[in-house]
């Protein structure tokens, strides 16, 4: 199947300084990436979906300045936690879809202390 | 707007037994896929199994089928044989075409599964 890496699977970052999260589908270009925050033992909330060459489109309550979403290639999407702050600690997924399939990366779990 | 519901949020089988996890959802539109996920204590999202909606035709993949009820909107799956790799959270999804040409994904509340030896 299709991969999609991301990286860093682990971060701890100070409380006030952003963090970068990447995005990449290794096989396959994807014109469209997605963004899932995951609280512990809950399901996947989807924060945000990254459009090539255009602005992404959040979900509504997520703050679009604080979670920075660059769709700069069909391989890459990042998303930049701005501001950390100890409520941003979670752990966050990207996925991109193959032929109607979703291929999920490892996830990242920040901590922000 | 569409909905999942998973009912069970935890269950347990005995190693070789069967068990069925319950998924039904919620919407108005008539192309759509469903799709059971995997999440082991790694984290990674793994995909089990997926069932078209215009396919009649039960899925299956070796040890895993689903019962999938169009008009009920019902969507089980079933794990025969299960085994202690089996243990981990289980997702059940519906995917559908989005106007912008790509596809939305709305997830269940998850059903943690235990495989008892």
């Amino acid at each position: 199947g299709a991969v999609v890496s991301q990286h860093p699977s682990r971060v701890i970052c100070k409380s006030g300084t952003s963090v970068k999260i990447e995005c990449r589908s290794l096989d396959f270009q994807a014109t469209t990436m997605f963004w899932y925050r995951q609280f512990p033992k809950q399901s996947l909330m989807l924060m945000a979906t990254s459009n090539e060459g255009s602005k992404a489109t959040y979900e509504q309550g997520v703050e679009k300045d604080k979670f920075l979403i660059n769709h700069a290639s069909l391989t890459l999407s990042t998303l930049t936690v701005t501001s950390a702050h100890p409520e941003d600690s979670s752990f966050y997924i990207c996925s991109a879809t193959k032929i109607s399939e979703a291929f999920f990366g490892q996830g990242t779990r920040l901590t922000v202390v | 707007a569409q909905t999942v519901t998973q009912s069970q949020p935890e269950m347990s089988v005995q190693e070789a037994e069967t068990v069925t996890l319950s998924c039904t959802y919620d919407t108005s539109e008539n192309n759509y896929y469903l799709f059971w996920y995997k999440q082991p204590p790694s984290r990674q999202m793994i995909l089990v199994i997926r069932q078209e909606a215009y396919k009649q035709q039960n899925a299956t993949e070796n040890r895993f089928s689903v019962n999938f009820q169009k008009a009920a909107k019902s969507f089980s799956l079933k794990i025969s044989d299960s085994q202690l790799g089996d243990t981990a959270m289980y997702f059940c999804a519906f995917m559908k075409p989005t106007t912008s040409g790509t596809y939305k994904y709305i997830f269940g509340t998850g059903t943690r599964l235990k495989v008892l030896a």
